[in-house]
């Protein structure tokens, strides 16, 4: 079966700090990726999304970005944060086969508080 | 350009009272539809989807959802909620087919079960 992993799960940074968030997904080949950030418990920002190695999509201009150095690793990044940056973070995936009904599984999330 | 509506922030009810969570969407030719949960500090769970066929689909922990094409809703339901049922729901969608594979969220709706 499948399994996604995100971590780190709590952080808190400074401002001007970096960041990395690290996500992993076993068992399964090519999935498409996402991170969202979801602010005050409510709605999802999509941030970025991949459907392979080194093809990212950025949906919101910002001081993120993200990086797939492997097929089942995403990672989200930061040089320097800002206070608007503290959100609860989350990884997806899906299978990326075409024809996927596209249901999405999350990771437990990451939440990111920027002091 | 697709979008969901959930029109209610929240939604309460009586422990075993049925519950209604409404969900209305706009997407370019036939529909793919989901809902998922959420529980405090947690990454989003999948429930449900439809996809084609049978109008009422049936999802995990007694959830089902009634999909209905002329009104373009989506509602979730269950016969007799539970305490912990309380979490926040958010309904998606993505075109069945052409156009971006990537669902768009609702808001969400924050279910309150009261014992």
């Amino acid at each position: 079966s499948q399994t996604i992993h995100q971590w780190p799960a709590t952080l808190v940074q400074p401002v001007g700090s970096p960041l990395s968030l690290e996500c992993t997904v076993e068992g399964t080949s090519n999935p498409n990726l996402y991170w969202y950030r979801q602010a005050a418990g409510r709605g999802l920002q999509l941030l970025f999304y991949s459907i392979g190695i080194d093809q990212i999509s950025s949906e919101v201009p910002q001081n993120l970005s993200a990086s797939r150095p492997q097929d089942r690793q995403f990672i989200l990044s930061s040089k320097k944060l800002l206070l608007s940056d503290s959100g609860f973070y989350l990884c997806a995936w899906r299978l990326g086969l075409a024809g996927n009904t596209g249901e999405l599984f999350f990771g437990e999330g990451s939440r990111l508080t920027v002091l | 350009a697709q979008s969901v509506a959930q029109p209610e922030d929240q939604v309460n009810v009586a422990e075993g009272n049925p519950l209604t969570v409404k969900c209305t969407y706009s997407v370019s030719g036939n529909p793919y539809l989901f809902w998922y949960v959420q529980y405090p500090n947690r990454g989003l769970q999948f429930l449900l989807k439809y996809i084609t066929g049978d109008n009422l689909v049936k999802g995990s922990y007694g959830f089902e959802a009634e999909f209905n094409k002329s009104q373009t809703s989506f509602h979730l339901k269950k016969p007799s909620a539970l305490v912990s049922d309380s979490a926040l729901y958010f309904c998606a969608v993505r075109p069945a087919s052409g156009g971006s594979y990537i669902p768009t969220f609702g808001r969400g709706t924050s279910l309150i079960v009261h014992p």
